[in-house]
């Protein structure tokens, strides 16, 4: 039992490349979550998903898209990377009231 | 709209001593509260929760917290410090839909970095 995965674990882009980060979970959880992490500003919800086949934007979705493929899978897009885009980025998943994070992707945009 | 506001982004205390790490919520609805832990270059793990019923809740770790409606807070206590402590910890209050809708949506405070000395 992994719980929930992430790759890459870290990853440098220029401006204006494209990427996805992956996440994965395996405890038949229906929610799950993207959230990045800024220093001073603890994490900040950017998109989720209730359930399969619904995605929902959070507090910051703008430079970002995503795309929950089958109830395991949830990936997060970046069509073309800002510098204002580097942070740590962590994946969820709930079950109840708890959700259970990632060990994060820690991306630099240059 | 709900947010959370941790007083102190860094706290220092000896091995031994009394943490007091400290939250406020500010929330439309009844709260659901968490305190969550980050070791380095690590995920966040639920330290504890606060749904419904003991206003007085225990966590691991030996950790424990206080939900007060009056004063909208949900500090966080250990009685004595150990090194193994030291850690960034982060507030959080979830959306809670009238009529028991919940998306389970997290907004967390800004984290204490948490600093013990020998």
């Amino acid at each position: 039992n992994a719980g929930v995965t992430q790759t890459p674990k870290f990853q440098v882009l220029k401006t204006g490349q494209s990427m996805t980060l992956q996440c994965a979970q395996d405890m038949n959880h229906n929610s799950m979550y993207w959230y990045r992490q800024d220093p001073g500003m603890g994490l900040r919800l950017i998109y989720y998903s209730a359930s399969e086949g619904t995605t929902d934007k959070g507090e910051v979705p703008n430079g970002y898209n995503v795309s929950r493929l089958n109830k395991r899978e949830f990936s997060l897009r970046l069509e073309s990377a800002a510098p204002s885009q580097t942070s740590v980025y962590f994946c969820a998943s709930r079950r109840g009231h708890e959700q259970y994070f990632g060990p994060g992707t820690r991306l630099t945009v240059t | 709209a709900q947010s959370v506001t941790q007083l102190g982004s860094h706290v220092s205390v000896s091995e031994g001593a009394l943490v007091l790490l400290r939250c406020n919520y500010s929330s439309s609805v009844p709260p659901y509260l968490f305190w969550y832990v980050q070791y380095p270059n690590q995920g966040l793990q639920l330290l504890l929760k606060y749904t419904t019923g003991a206003t007085l809740v225990k966590g691991i770790n030996g950790f424990e917290a206080e939900f007060k409606k009056s004063e909208t807070s949900f500090h966080l206590t250990k009685p004595s410090a150990h090194m193994s402590d030291a850690a960034e910890y982060f507030c959080a209050v979830s959306d809670q839909r009238a009529g028991g809708t919940s998306y389970g949506k997290l907004t967390f405070g800004q984290g204490t970095i948490l600093t013990v000395h020998p």
